[in-house]
């Protein structure tokens, strides 16, 4: 459960769509997580999805879940530059959190 | 505002040394969790309690412990402090046991270690 990867890198227009990916590693993760820490600030966990689940929607973000390849993707629609931010994903391993290395969100205007 | 506070801030300090940082979780939250993220190391879980007793462990090196309290603040403690332990450290708490989707982050602490 710790090698969880990520892009480093992430350079979107203002109104389109963002896919931020992320594979793991242990198959008995129990759930997977996408945080967000904006320049300066603390972390903020956006959105989750329990390992049963293909897909989970909530507004705007879009959470899919391919437990075959072991890959998690963040779909961010409509970006804004409010969306510029370093995103990260995580597995939970029973309360063992195992962190991707984060994406850098570029939203240009 | 989460609701998650964290003292003190900032906190510089010397090699060899050692710190407490604090935690306070939201109104009725019983687990508590601790974070570290590193130029480094980037994030790493440290430890998890829930209601005073340890739930789970991640990769907290010896030199630090941690702990809750009755009135369920929490404090983790940093020993023989090395330049490598220059960490924002934060904390989080939930109201379960397993409710890690639900946790709010405290602002952290930003440790110097000089």
């Amino acid at each position: 459960g710790e090698d969880v990867e990520q892009s480093l890198f992430l350079s979107v227009r203002e109104g389109d769509s963002s896919v931020i990916n992320c594979t793991y590693t242990d198959s008995s993760s129990t759930y997977l997580y996408w945080y967000k820490q904006e320049p300066g600030a603390g972390l903020q966990l956006l959105t989750y999805i329990f390992s049963n689940m293909d897909m989970k929607q909530d507004q705007r973000l879009t959470v899919l879940l391919n437990k075959k390849d072991k890959h998690l993707s963040l779909r961010i629609a409509d970006t804004q530059t409010g969306d510029s931010a370093i995103y990260f994903c995580a597995e939970d391993n029973f309360n063992k959190f195992y962190f991707g290395s984060g994406t850098k969100l570029n939203v240009k205007p | 505002d989460s609701g998650v506070t964290q003292t003190p801030k900032h906190l510089i300090t010397a090699t060899g040394q050692r710190v407490t940082l604090r935690c306070s979780p939201r109104s009725g939250d019983l687990s508590v969790y601790w974070y570290q993220q590193s130029l480094d190391q980037g994030l790493q879980f440290l430890i998890q309690y829930y209601n005073g007793e340890e739930r789970a462990k991640g990769n907290i090196l010896e030199r630090f412990s941690a702990q809750q309290f009755p009135d369920l603040h929490s404090e983790l403690n940093l020993s023989s402090l090395e330049l490598g332990d220059s960490a924002l450290y934060f904390c989080a708490s939930s109201v379960g046991a397993d409710k890690a989707y639900e946790q709010y982050f405290g602002p952290g602490t930003r440790l110097t270690v000089t």
